[in-house]
């Protein structure tokens, strides 16, 4: 079946620039999670939905950052006034619910580089 | 979040079995332990998770320490598609997220 996918792959922009990185999750998925990954780097959690509310959002870096999700469904990851730190892959996951045993699907991420 | 300790990287020929070992000492009595693996270039997949007992999956097992301060992630005959970094995770019902350590890096040779 399909899984999480994330688009676009790749996004070069110019520093001052917004961006807008998109995620499309598991059909049926309720939860769904934001991290990023700098190069070299661990997975730094950002933000997770259940359904269109966003109980955590405690590791947005900055108010440049914002998400949002609609109709339980999609979900956009916004970056404002882009930064050359920002440069990292965003990578979008699902779940079926949240809970202790519930497993995360993880899409391909988006590769941003912030020139 | 209970903290957790693993080697930074490991090294297995293939067909060979590999031990990966995590340590999670301040783990509470209710916390999972998961464990992803990240290959090069993809997002994490889902490899395993326990609470107490041993578990076995299609892709390994996961071996729990009774005192539940230790687990060993167990590939039972190691391939190349198996390079990657693998996290140990424990997750706590405080909380819906999984934080990701460093993990180890595996790499297998032929």
């Amino acid at each position: 079946g399909a899984g999480v996918s994330q688009s676009p792959s790749n996004k070069v922009t110019e520093k001052g620039k917004d961006v807008e990185l998109r995620c499309d999750p598991i059909s049926g998925h309720t939860a769904l999670y934001w991290y990023r990954q700098s190069l070299g780097q661990g997975l730094e959690f950002l933000i997770y939905f259940q359904g269109n509310s966003a109980p955590d959002k405690s590791g947005l870096p900055s108010d440049r950052f914002s998400a949002e999700r609609t109709g339980g469904s999609v979900s956009t990851l916004t970056i404002q006034r882009t930064q050359q730190e920002d440069s990292a892959v965003y990578l979008c996951a699902s779940s079926p619910r949240t809970g202790v045993g519930e497993k995360l699907f993880f899409g391909s991420g988006t590769q941003l580089s912030v020139l | 979040d209970a903290k957790t300790t693993q080697p930074n990287s490991m090294e297995s020929n293939e067909e060979e079995p590999v031990h990966l070992p995590c340590n999670h000492s301040t783990i509470s009595g209710t916390d999972y332990i998961h464990w992803y693996r990240q290959l090069p270039s993809q997002g994490p997949e889902y490899v395993i998770h326990g609470l107490t007992s041993n578990v076995n999956n299609r892709m390994a097992s996961l071996a729990i320490a009774e005192d539940r301060k230790s687990s060993t992630l167990i590939l039972h005959r190691a391939t190349l598609r198996d390079a990657a970094v693998y996290y140990c995770i424990p997750k706590s019902y405080n909380t819906d997220k999984l934080i990701f350590g460093t993990g180890t890096r595996l790499q297998v040779f032929p």
